[in-house]
């Protein structure tokens, strides 16, 4: 089953923060953040193993509750750059490159 | 390095045509993977390869057909197509099945009339 995200889109102003939320019916393993510009490929953003690790990349970061079993990716001081759609793909233990990916959430940064 | 390389980019077929999706990658990954994406449906998981000889279903594996003969090479053959096949295909790769990095490629474009 896939997991959900929340929102499924969001329009920004350039400086603004957001976050998108990653939710399992099941228990995580790993997630996995991917960022897909239009007409593009998906590009991997980052990874969480399950322990509530807090991972960074620039100004983007994301956070992994086990016992929520949910993940969040939070974009500080957004900017024209982070439009994209981003997904969510959770992975299980034994194959965790075996991803299932979200719906996605699609992000516009504006001026 | 080349990375994950698909062939053809665009393909247009008729209902009922065959035809084979290429994927090569040149990173000596172990790991294999086909997803098709369509409009407000993410990414899926059609069949996936742990490694040469070795091919699994996804979650959408029904009129798809794959094999790996070698490490390199992923193929996806659709035997018959329909126009339910009609979608973006990402052929993508990994180090290892265990949480690792997927390396997409740049995606092939069916759409069957």
């Amino acid at each position: 089953q896939q997991p959900v995200q929340s929102p499924q889109a969001v329009i920004l102003r350039e400086g603004e923060d957001a976050v998108i939320n990653c939710s399992s019916s099941k228990a995580l393993y790993s997630v996995h953040w991917y960022r897909q510009k239009h007409g593009e490929a998906p590009v991997f953003l980052m990874i969480l193993l399950k322990g509530g690790e807090q991972k960074g990349h620039d100004k983007i970061s994301a956070s992994f509750n086990e016992k929520k079993q949910q993940s969040s990716l939070y974009l500080t001081a957004s900017q024209l750059s982070y439009s994209g759609t981003y997904f969510c793909g959770t992975g299980t233990p034994g194959t965790a490159s075996k991803l299932t990916f979200g719906t996605g959430t699609r992000l516009q940064v504006t001026l | 390095n080349a990375g994950v390389t698909q062939t053809p980019k665009f393909q247009v077929l008729k209902t009922g045509q065959s035809m084979t999706l290429q994927c090569a990658q040149d990173m000596n990954h172990e790991y294999m993977s086909w997803y098709r994406q369509d409009p407000g449906m993410g990414l899926r998981l059609i069949h996936y390869s742990v490694g040469a000889g070795i091919t699994d279903q996804g979650e959408v594996p029904n009129g798809y057909n794959v094999s790996r003969s070698t490490t390199e090479d992923f193929p996806l053959r659709l035997l018959s197509a329909a126009p339910s096949q009609t979608s973006v295909y990402f052929c993508a790769s990994s180090q290892g099945a265990r949480a690792n990095v997927l390396t997409f490629g740049a995606g092939s474009r069916l759409t069957v009339l």
